[in-house]
């Protein structure tokens, strides 16, 4: 069964980083653009990063550009999302995303607030 | 940034009658390589969003061909045929052409 879960999502502090996971199954990372997407509370959807099949780029929306780094380890078949420099406008949920919206993980939560 | 305007953005609907949604886009979404990457999504209270409709009018897996996306250049459509109850949701449009990709505000479907 194709799948993502994310995991790592969590309360954290203005200015604080935290790293995002997304655990794929039934398919191969590699093999893909993959995505994060997120969604705040009560909003729509705002698409963050997508990183190419081959690793060797990402985009980012200007406002994570600096922060976020989209990257991926091919033996864990997994995403990630490393965010720093934190915000209050943060806070969101995070999905991970394969192939321009073809599968979505269940989401991460992630709370920016002291 | 691509700028994707959709209307309705409240759809109140009868059970079995159609609905239509539209979503423009600031700027053509024809792709160098030929292709047009305009995606619809559902997103049901409490779930994860979910594709129904890629590269314009193509349905993906499992759903149902009452759903239909259709359009060209700037302006594309969504419509179902015939509203169920579980169409209840928000529906999205999101362009995948240009760098970075950008959703609509989301329509909000619901049974009247």
């Amino acid at each position: 069964e194709v799948q993502l879960v994310e995991s790592g999502g969590g309360l954290v502090q203005p200015g604080g980083s935290l790293r995002l996971s997304c655990a794929a199954s039934g398919f191969t990372v590699s093999n893909n653009w993959m995505s994060w997407v997120r969604q705040a509370p009560g909003k729509g959807l705002e698409w963050m990063a997508t990183l190419k099949p081959d690793g060797s780029e990402g985009y980012y929306v200007d406002s994570v550009k600096g922060r976020f780094t989209i990257s991926r380890d091919n033996a864990k078949n997994s995403l990630y999302l490393q965010m720093n420099s934190l915000r209050v406008e943060d806070t969101a949920v995070y999905f991970c995303v394969r192939s321009g919206g073809a599968v979505w993980g269940q989401g991460a939560l992630v709370t920016v607030s002291s | 940034d691509v700028v994707m305007t959709q209307s309705p953005l409240s759809l109140p609907v009868t059970l079995g009658q159609p609905a239509s949604i539209s979503c423009r886009s600031s700027q053509s979404l024809v792709s160098s390589d030929g292709n047009t990457y305009l995606n619809w999504f559902q997103q049901r209270p409490g779930q994860s969003p979910r594709r129904l409709i890629y590269k314009v009018s193509n349905w993906d897996s499992g759903v149902p061909d009452r759903f239909s996306g259709s359009g060209s250049g700037t302006d594309f459509t969504l419509k179902i045929s015939r509203v169920e109850a579980e169409d209840v949701g928000v529906y999205y449009c999101m362009q995948g052409t240009h760098w970075p990709h950008t959703f609509g505000q989301g329509t909000k479907l619901e049974i009247k």
